[in-house]
């Protein structure tokens, strides 16, 4: 079965630092990837997606970046942190290409920037 | 429109009561509506979902409804228990750029069953 994983799960950092958030997924190859923000008590929106390794499409102009220097593994940088870049970050895979399919989740990574 | 309107916000149901979250959309491109649960601090999962030329879903206690002309679809919780307290969001599916799935959130319904 397929598995997602997420670290860290929480991390403080103050403004101005680098972050690093990393996922990988096991049990299932070429998977599409997806990096989503929530802000507290709201939806998710999605910042970055990828169809495989080295392609990443933005969604929404940001202070973060994303790669993917492998097929099941997808991370998530800013190289300095704004206030505004807290929330909960979530990592989430899909397997169908070109078809309607679900999104399976992590268990999140919740980011304050102090 | 790419957005997903869901209502209501917040509902309190007493144990054994049934609960209904509904949603509406307005982007016909919209392919595949999922629902999915979420509990404090821990990421959304999957709970049922619905393809548009399906009218209804059942699995155990939970089914989708879903009106395809007036682009609407609804959560039912039968006989709901406490531990079905959590935050539900209806989503939408579309095809991005290079065939990945672009999952549109509505805003959230935050339910509590009370025992």
């Amino acid at each position: 079965s397929q598995t997602i994983h997420q670290w860290p799960a929480t991390l403080v950092q103050p403004v101005g630092s680098p972050l690093s958030l990393e996922c990988t997924v096991e049990g299932t190859s070429n998977p599409n990837l997806y990096w989503y923000r929530q802000a507290a008590g709201r939806g998710l929106q999605l910042l970055f997606y990828s169809v495989g390794i080295g392609q990443i499409s933005s969604e929404v102009p940001q202070n973060l970046s994303a790669s993917r220097p492998q097929d099941r593994q997808f991370i998530l940088s800013s190289k300095k942190l704004l206030l505004s870049d807290s929330g909960f970050y979530l990592c989430a895979w899909s397997a169908v290409r070109w078809g309607a399919g679900e999104l399976f989740f992590g268990e999140g990574s919740r980011l304050t920037v102090l | 429109q790419q957005q997903v309107k869901q209502s209501p916000q917040s509902l309190i149901v007493q144990k054994g009561g049934i609960s209904i979250i509904n949603c509406a959309y307005e982007n016909t491109a919209f392919d595949y509506f999922p629902w999915y649960q979420q509990f404090p601090g821990k990421g959304p999962a999957l709970l049922i979902a619905i393809r548009p030329d399906v009218s209804e879903k059942k699995e155990g206690r939970f089914t989708i409804s879903f009106n395809k002309s007036a682009k609407q679809f609804s959560l039912h919780i039968m006989d709901s228990q406490p531990g079905d307290s959590a935050t539900y969001f209806c989503a939408a599916i579309s095809t991005l750029l290079q065939g990945a799935q672009k999952l549109v959130f509505g805003q959230g319904t935050r339910l509590t069953i009370n025992p």
